[in-house]
């Protein structure tokens, strides 16, 4: 089966640097999405990681490892507007291309 | 440009009941996946439809259905209505089934009661 994992929760301190972690288990790999999501709203995308390494696109980047099934998302010089929820999503081919989430994380960004 | 549009925004249903939600996709996308999202969980596939057709199906009864239409629009809808069902509804658009990055919409939150 397909499965994502990442903390449920984290909190940092604006300005700081925090790393959120996901792994995942799937066959079929195709990529891996991140996206944020402020409450009620809906989620927009962040970065796609196909290959191996780093992405990065401005305050944040996003890193890959196919053959350990992780990634990290990278988010530098936190803002009070970073906090939100960040969904690690993986998309996978099964007789066509799915893409699933996971639970998300929750950053709390603190003064 | 437009991007995705669900509609309604809100909606409350008693049990039992049917509901259809409603998708509009971002400007040249032709492809839209459903998803559910319960409060403090992460979106959970529903199903996917690409020239009018379901492609890919997730873990949900047959209650769930949908269609899509020739303007590449879409509709969800959900038969005999359960409290569980209550949940934020995720419309997202992208361009072909390739797992290429996919656009969301506001969401219908719908309350069973």
């Amino acid at each position: 089966g397909q499965n994502i994992d990442q903390p449920t929760e984290m909190t940092a301190t604006e300005g700081a640097i925090v790393q959120i972690n996901c792994t995942y288990q799937t066959s079929g790999f195709n990529g891996l999405f991140w996206y944020q999501q402020h409450a009620g709203e809906a989620p927009t995308f962040l970065s796609y990681n196909v290959l191996d390494g780093l992405e990065e696109k401005g305050r944040f980047s996003s890193f890959l490892s196919r053959s350990k099934g992780y990634s990290y998302l990278l988010l530098k010089e936190l803002q009070m507007k970073d906090s939100a929820s960040y969904l690690c999503a993986v998309s996978f081919q099964a007789g066509g291309f799915k893409t699933i989430f996971g639970a998300g994380t929750r950053l709390f960004v603190k003064a | 440009d437009a991007g995705v549009t669900q509609s309604p925004t809100h909606l409350i249903k008693t049990r039992g009941q049917q509901v259809t939600l409603r998708c509009s996709p971002k400007s040249g996308h032709d492809t839209v996946s459903w998803y559910q999202q319960a409060l403090g969980q992460g979106p959970q596939f529903i199903f996917q439809y690409y020239e009018e057709e379901e492609r890919q199906r997730g873990n949900f009864p047959d209650r769930f259905s949908g269609h899509q239409f020739p303007n590449y629009s879409s509709e969800l809808n959900v038969n005999a209505l359960l409290l569980g069902d209550s949940a934020l509804y995720l419309c997202a658009s992208s361009l072909g089934t390739g797992g290429t990055e996919a656009f969301f919409g506001q969401g219908t939150r719908l309350t069973v009661v």
